[in-house]
């Protein structure tokens, strides 16, 4: 059983499209995060949910915007991408508190053309 | 900006211990030290995560003296599949700052 899945895998898509990335876990908590990982392998994070309200909101340009129908998924829509939109995009949850250990998803790998 | 400080990179051999330290100087008094393992093409994995002493699993072990101004991550008799990059984790403001991580090559 998969912990925290997301989909797509890969995405490969041209400057200007708009794209959505999904993510969903089975283990019951309560937070979710997305975070990005760029070419120098820096992961950065972006947005925190809990239970479905936004906790963490770092400096992510407005055309990212995440949505979380309920606390068991949190799905990352991006507008007008960039070329500098390319990264891997990873998925994680945990139970609520700064030092609760994050499970991960396997990330999303967005290629801007 | 991260408030852990750790080696980028480190070479060992199988069959060895590894250890990887990390300094964290302003580590605040309720922050844990977590420890994360991520392979190519794969999210970050917990590992160990510890607040003082000494710290134990079946995967690794986490020494933090007694001023918590830095840890050690002990991995014993490492192999060919614990090549992989190490993140050190301590609370920030509410939220958990991933560093550059140590780059850990294992060779045969």
């Amino acid at each position: 059983d998969t912990a925290v899945s997301q989909t797509p895998k890969y995405l490969v898509t041209q400057m200007g499209n708009d794209k959505s990335i999904k993510c969903e876990q089975n283990l019951g908590h309560d937070t979710m995060y997305w975070y990005k990982q760029d070419s120098k392998k820096f992961l950065k994070i972006m947005f925190s949910y809990n239970n479905k309200e936004l906790i963490i909101n770092e400096t992510v340009p407005n055309r990212f915007s995440p949505k979380s129908p309920d606390k068991a998924h949190l799905n990352l829509h991006i507008n007008s991408l960039e070329l500098g939109d390319s990264a891997v995009y990873f998925c994680a949850s945990s139970q609520v508190g700064v030092n609760q250990p994050q499970h991960f998803g396997d990330g999303t790998r967005l290629s801007i053309l | 900006l991260a408030k852990t400080t750790q080696p980028i990179s480190m070479d060992s051999y199988e069959g060895q211990e590894v250890n990887i330290t990390c300094s964290h100087n302003n580590i605040a008094t309720n922050d844990y030290i977590t420890w994360y393992q991520q392979f190519p093409s794969q999210g970050p994995r917990f590992i160990i995560q510890g607040y003082k002493t000494k710290v134990t699993n079946e995967v690794a072990s986490l020494f933090i003296p007694a001023d918590r101004k830095s840890s050690t991550l002990s991995l014993p008799r490492v192999s060919l599949s614990d090549t992989a990059v190490y993140y050190c984790l301590v609370g920030e403001d509410d939220k958990i700052i991933f560093g550059k991580g140590t780059r850990l090559h294992i060779l045969p």
